[in-house]
Order: structure tokens, then C-alpha cells, then sequence
């Protein structure tokens, strides 16, 4: 049973248009971090949110973490070619240091 | 940031046999993780490998089956023993920052294939 589920699994869209991903648990975090992985490449870090309610932007890309800190989702404005990857969120506990990722969204985006 | 070297990058087994995957880190870290991430799926942690302590499992993985070492504070090892071809996967180690913030480093990832 995946603690962290994220949807949707797989997203195939033109370049230029919008789409949102989401990460759904009904645990609660002390923080949620969002990944970002290529083929061949371990993953790497995009952002991290703490407080419930905030909202992070990282260029066309805009998270944010809901009010009870047990979802987040990931917004990606005009996605282009480079955008294509996994994306993957993680969930960090208060009383534990391991990180638990969710199930993944695996992005294409078509020229 | 830390760098993250991990040897084999990738191998080919065979049904029985046992492979040890090697982590290197840049720098000194308290913990490394060790996930496994199976064919366009998402990453599973294994264990924690903690130096000076014995490593602390996940649910679903045993030390009989994966064993860690640690000898110090930039290395670290996982054996995956007796495979099968269920073991086929990528094997990646992590560690946490210095500062603690919560963000991970990734290796390159080591991926067996076993036959």
C-alpha cells in the first residue's frame, strides 16, 4: 500500500498547455518535498514545503501544500519538451529522519 | 550539496548468486539511505544505514536478504544475496544534507538485471 498516492500516474500533453499533479495521504507531514528524475539520473530536489496552506513558485511551476499538510500538488504553466520526467513527492515525518516518496507521475510533453 | 559515487553503475547476475553495490560520499554524513526503485516505478526505502549502529529496515526488507555495512562516515554498502529475478531493479543511495533541511542526494543509481 503506497502511503503517498499520487495521480496522475502517467500524463501525456502538448507543449504550451497546463496540467496539475497531485499527492494524496492520509497521513499528516512536517514537510512535503517534490522530485524531479530523468532517465539514468537519480532524483533531484525542486522544492520543499513546510507550513500548510503555503504556496511555493519555481519559475512555471507553483506548488503548494494543503491546509492539513496531508496533500500537495504541483502545477506546471505552458510545459515544454524540457519538463518530461518523473516527478515524485515525498513525505518527511516530525518523528522520524526517513523520507517516504509516492507512487509518481511520469510527464511527456510532445513539441 | 554532496557528490555520490556508486559502483557497480550497472550489472548482469545470475539466479542465486549475491552482489554488493558500493556508496562513496564527498563528505561526512550522519545517515544514507538506501532505496530500490523497480522499472518506471517510484523509489522504496530499504534501510538506513547508520554509522556505528546496525541498519534500521523497512517493512518487507530483512538483513539476511539485504545486508548493510557502514564502516565510517562516507561509505556505505548493500549486498542484495541469494537474487532472484524479482531483485532486477535500480538500487540508489542517498544522503541527507548537512544542514539537515531535509533534502536528499541521489547517486547515479546501480541497475542489476538478474537472470
Amino acid at each position: 500500500t503506497q502511503l503517498l498516492e499520487q495521480s496522475p500516474q502517467f500524463l501525456s500533453i502538448q507543449e504550451g498547455e497546463n496540467l496539475t499533479v497531485y499527492c494524496n495521504s492520509s497521513s499528516v507531514f512536517s514537510s512535503l518535498q517534490w522530485y524531479r528524475q530523468e532517465p539514468g539520473e537519480g532524483p533531484v530536489l525542486l522544492v520543499t514545503v513546510v507550513t500548510g496552506g503555503e504556496v511555493k513558485k519555481l519559475k512555471r511551476l507553483t506548488f503548494q501544500f494543503g491546509d492539513a499538510r496531508k496533500d500537495s500538488s504541483l502545477h506546471i504553466t505552458a510545459a515544454q519538451p524540457g519538463d518530461t520526467g518523473l516527478y515524485l513527492c515525498a513525505g518527511l515525518y516530525s518523528s522520524a529522519s526517513k523520507i517516504i516518496f509516492g507512487s509518481g507521475t511520469r510527464l511527456s510533453i510532445r513539441p | 550539496s554532496a557528490v555520490i559515487s556508486q559502483k557497480p553503475s550497472r550489472d548482469i547476475c545470475q539466479r542465486g548468486t549475491s552482489l554488493t553495490i558500493q556508496c562513496q560520499v564527498d563528505s561526512q554524513v550522519t545517515m544514507m539511505f538506501w532505496y530500490r526503485q523497480q522499472p518506471g516505478q517510484s523509489l522504496t526505502l530499504i534501510a538506513t544505514a547508520n554509522q556505528g549502529s546496525e541498519a534500521t529496515y523497512e517493512s518487507g526488507f530483512v538483513i539476511d536478504k539485504f545486508p548493510i555495512s557502514r564502516p565510517n562516515l562516507t561509505f556505505s554498502t548493500l549486498t542484495v544475496s541469494n537474487m532472484s529475478p524479482e531483485d532486477s531493479s535500480i538500487y540508489l543511495c542517498s544522503v541527507r544534507d548537512r544542514a539537515n533541511t531535509g533534502e536528499l542526494f541521489f547517486g547515479e543509481g546501480s541497475r542489476l538485471t538478474v537472470l
